[in-house]
């Protein structure tokens, strides 16, 4: 059973635009939920998290939106820019425990 | 901060040998590592968990005998795939975590293609 469900699959934005990555997940123990980025050939790199207390967390053009009653969270990226396009990963753990990772959106950035 | 070094970034081997990966916490004491594998455009898969000095935790379905893990000290942990065949062909990548922290930092990977 898939712990943390992402979507979409493929993202196309426009240069400018908003790119909105959408996960769900089921077991109301996560307590952690990081969103990773990696580019081919290279190994995932943090971009934010959150925790469940906090609604919503931004770090410069990147924002997490937390839904605790909906058991949702997801990234947008503002002002998307080309050097954007890479695959996304959500994830969500338990306290000081293992990862579960959503499928992955590769998002493609349009000059 | 917080940099994991992956060592060898890419490697070509015959079928029937061993092959070695070194993960290394640079500039903090990785407590846990985890070894992943990924498949193209496919998400990544936990193999195993290692805290230092203990045994390694397996995920179902993932070989203990094949894919050996040792975690000896805070800042090195290794996987071996013993006797490797064409179908270990894939990218490993560890990730580290410090001491009571949450986020896994990861290393760039190893592309394993086995002849």
């Amino acid at each position: 059973q898939q712990q943390v469900k992402q979507s979409p699959q493929s993202l196309i934005v426009q240069k400018g635009g908003i790119s909105i990555i959408n996960c769900a997940y089921e077991n109301t123990a996560f307590d952690y939920f990081p969103w990773y980025q990696q580019f081919p050939g290279k190994g995932p790199a943090l971009l934010i998290a959150i925790r469940p207390d906090v609604s919503e967390k931004k770090e410069g053009r990147f924002t997490i939106s937390f839904n605790k009653s909906a058991k949702q969270f997801s990234l947008h990226i503002m002002d998307s820019q080309p050097g954007d396009s890479a695959t996304y990963f959500c994830a969500a753990s338990k306290p000081i425990n293992k990862f579960y990772f959503g499928s992955g959106t590769k998002l493609n950035v349009k000059p | 901060g917080a940099v994991v070094s992956q060592h060898p970034s890419w490697v070509i081997c015959k079928s029937g040998t061993s092959v070695k990966i070194e993960c290394r916490s640079l500039d903090f004491q990785a407590t846990t590592m985890f070894w992943y594998r990924q498949f193209p455009k496919q998400s990544l898969m936990l193999m195993a968990t290692s805290n230092e000095g203990s045994k390694a935790t397996y995920e179902q379905g993932v070989e203990k005998d094949k894919f050996l893990i040792n975690h000896a000290s805070l800042t090195l942990s290794t996987l071996t795939v013993t006797s490797a065949h064409p179908e270990d062909s894939s990218f490993y990548i560890c990730s580290a975590r410090d001491r009571g922290n949450q986020p896994q930092h990861f290393g760039d990977g190893t592309r394993l293609s086995i002849l």
